[in-house]
Parts: structure tokens; C-alpha cells; sequence
């Protein structure tokens, strides 16, 4: 298993502002993702963190707004730039041990209301 | 593309009622499928998975689900339910070497 620590757990944040959280796992994992979860809906995958390249953003979300960092194998960040209150929403950070077990272990979420 | 959708958005529940959580996924191929609960409050966490073998799974808390592959399905039920289960849960499912696709969710209240 991966136990998986986000800061800030949550953060009040003025538009126009960018804020970076942090996601740390206690063990090296070989995939590390993050994910939205607007108010009352499902996670939306941004992208997949990549140890030492550019990650991989899926549609609608594009490197100059969440860009992504993962330095090795147990940390990454990932930055909202120049947010607006469309950003506020529940940033997830998850991580999987392998490929082939499939299963994902996630993160407690931070929290950003943009004001 | 993968999808996946949950037959309730809101489920109201009294405590000892019997529950099943409706998930159906829109891919034909080998998948592996799961349930994830996230309490109040609370991070995602795995309450069980199907990789293959016996279609009837049991997972954490007496959650089991059951995958039917001929109606793509992957209910999850429980004879009795707590207050304490009170929680969102998430049917996701994943192609190899392909990402989760996560199901809408379902709200569950239980009444005391």
C-alpha cells in the first residue's frame, strides 16, 4: 500500500493568484496523478505525473495552467496558475504501485476556494 | 472511450436496510473493476476490486459486488447497512495500460 500526504489540506486563495501543492508518498510508486473533484462530482483525471519529464495532461487541462513537477519517485506538485473561482475545487494527488495491480491509492485532497 | 455510469445519484437508507449500488461500464474488453468509498471528510479509499476469478467479491466493512460481464455491470451491495457507511461512493474502472474512469458517484445517507 502507499500512504499519500497533500499540503495544504485547504486554502483560501485571491483570483488572478497561483498556489502549488505538494503530494508526498511514503514509498516509491510508479505512477503519480492528479485529479479534480468539482463539488457533487466525479474525479476528472488532469494528468499523469512522469518522474523526470513533462507530464501528461489530458484534454482540457494544458501545461501553462497546472504544471506539474515530479522530481522522483515519492514527490510532485502540482501548481493552479492564475486561478479564478472556476478553480475552486478538491485537487487529488494518487499514486499506483504498478501497472498490473491496477489499484490507486489517493491522497486527503486540498481544498482551494478562490475568491 | 471508457465510461462509466451509477444508477443513483442519492440513495436514503434506514440502518439494517439492504443496499445495492448500481455501476455499469461502457467497455467490452478485459477490465478490472473497483469501489471506492470516501467517508465525510475523508480520502478515497478502496472498500474492493475484481481482476478476474470468481465474479462475486467481498471487500472491506461486508461490502461485496458482483461483475456480470454480459450486462457490463459491477453492483455493489450490503445485507445491512450502518449509519456509520453514510459516504460517497465511486464504481471506476481501468483497461491496462489505459487511466481510471470514474462513475459520477453515488450518495449514500443511512437514518440512525
Amino acid at each position: 500500500s502507499a500512504v499519500i500526504s497533500q499540503k495544504p489540506s485547504r486554502d483560501i486563495c485571491q483570483r488572478g493568484t497561483s498556489l502549488t501543492i505538494q503530494c508526498q508518498v511514503d514509498s516509491q510508486v510508479t505512477m503519480m496523478f492528479w485529479y479534480r473533484q468539482q463539488p457533487g462530482q466525479s474525479l476528472t483525471l488532469i494528468a499523469t505525473a512522469n518522474q523526470g519529464s513533462e507530464a501528461t495532461y489530458e484534454s482540457g487541462f494544458v501545461i501553462d495552467k497546472f504544471p506539474i513537477s515530479r522530481p522522483n519517485l515519492t514527490f510532485s506538485t502540482l501548481t493552479v496558475s492564475n486561478m479564478s473561482p472556476e478553480d475552486s475545487s478538491i485537487y487529488l494527488c494518487s499514486a499506483g504501485l504498478a501497472e498490473n495491480t491496477g489499484e490507486l491509492f489517493f491522497g486527503e485532497g486540498s481544498r482551494l476556494t478562490v475568491l | 472511450a471508457q465510461s462509466v455510469s451509477q444508477h443513483n445519484h442519492h440513495v436514503i437508507l434506514s440502518e439494517a436496510a439492504s443496499l445495492e449500488l448500481g455501476c455499469n461500464y461502457s467497455y467490452g474488453g478485459t477490465v478490472n473493476l473497483f469501489w471506492y468509498v470516501q467517508y465525510p471528510g475523508q480520502h478515497l479509499q478502496l472498500l474492493l476490486k475484481y481482476f478476474s476469478g470468481d465474479p462475486l467479491v467481498k471487500g472491506i466493512k461486508g461490502f461485496e459486488a458482483e461483475f456480470i460481464k454480459s450486462k457490463f455491470s459491477f453492483n455493489l451491495r450490503k445485507p445491512s447497512v450502518q449509519w456509520s457507511d453514510t459516504a460517497e461512493y465511486f464504481c471506476a474502472v481501468k483497461n491496462y495500460g489505459q487511466n481510471f474512469v470514474f462513475g459520477p458517484g453515488t450518495r449514500l445517507s443511512v437514518l440512525p
